[in-house]
């Protein structure tokens, strides 16, 4: 079983739809970290989350630290939010060095 | 541009070949992660370093691989006599702390080994 999984592995949706992708984690954390991965291959950090609720822009993270689980939401979405979101984790005994799900490939149609 | 740069982006090898990898890391940044990401699989860490010191490199593979980042220049991470399983996109990403600092990553470098 890996330490990070994500869900679902593929996701597609209508232009202007609430959309979540979800992160349960077996390990230990010092922080979360949502990331997003462009058809292109680049890789951008959204949110390093420790505990709470983030938000920017139409992005919202949120985690549950007893629960081990994450949740990305993005609202209003947009066919320029096709990426694939890649959830990660920083293990609480590491160095900082990140454990990674497998990612989320969202397609938005207009 | 004060990102975390990568070059080359793209490599092409034979099998038996060296590659090399260099990552700037952004300005004033002393920490450095490489990860590796085979295709259809997720990403995997490799190693982590700091100016001319190697903090942990439990990722990285027993024969064949090294990484350094000496005090001037960029990190390199380099590949010996490669074989076709070393295909992948290999991604730094930069902090200006270790732990719990928020990494920024490059472009990423995809080696194809032919």
């Amino acid at each position: 079983k890996n330490e990070v999984e994500q869900s679902p592995q593929n996701l597609t949706a209508q232009e202007g739809e609430f959309i979540t992708i979800n992160c349960s984690y077996s390990v230990g954390i010092s922080a979360l970290h949502w990331l997003q991965q462009h058809p292109g291959g680049g890789i951008v950090s959204l949110f390093m989350l420790s505990s709470g609720k983030k938000k920017h822009g139409r992005l919202i993270a949120t985690i549950n630290i007893q629960e081990k689980h994450s949740s990305l939401h993005i609202t209003a979405s947009h066919p320029r939010d096709s990426a694939v979101y890649i959830c990660a984790v920083t293990h609480g005994g590491s160095q900082g060095n990140l454990i990674f799900g497998k990612g989320t490939k969202l397609s938005v149609k207009p | 541009n004060a990102g975390v740069m990568q070059n080359p982006r793209h490599l092409v090898r034979r099998r038996g070949q060296e590659a090399r990898l260099r990552c700037s890391p952004m300005k004033g940044h002393s920490h450095v992660y490489w990860y590796r990401q085979l295709p259809e699989e997720g990403l995997k860490f490799m190693v982590y370093l700091q100016k001319e010191n190697i903090i942990d490199e439990s990722g990285m593979p027993k024969e064949r691989f090294s990484a350094e980042f000496p005090k001037e220049g960029p990190s390199i991470l380099r590949i010996q006599q490669v074989v076709r399983g070393d295909s992948a996109a290999y991604f730094c990403a930069s902090s200006g702390t270790g732990g719990l600092y928020e990494q920024y990553f490059g472009p990423g470098t995809r080696l194809t080994v032919t």
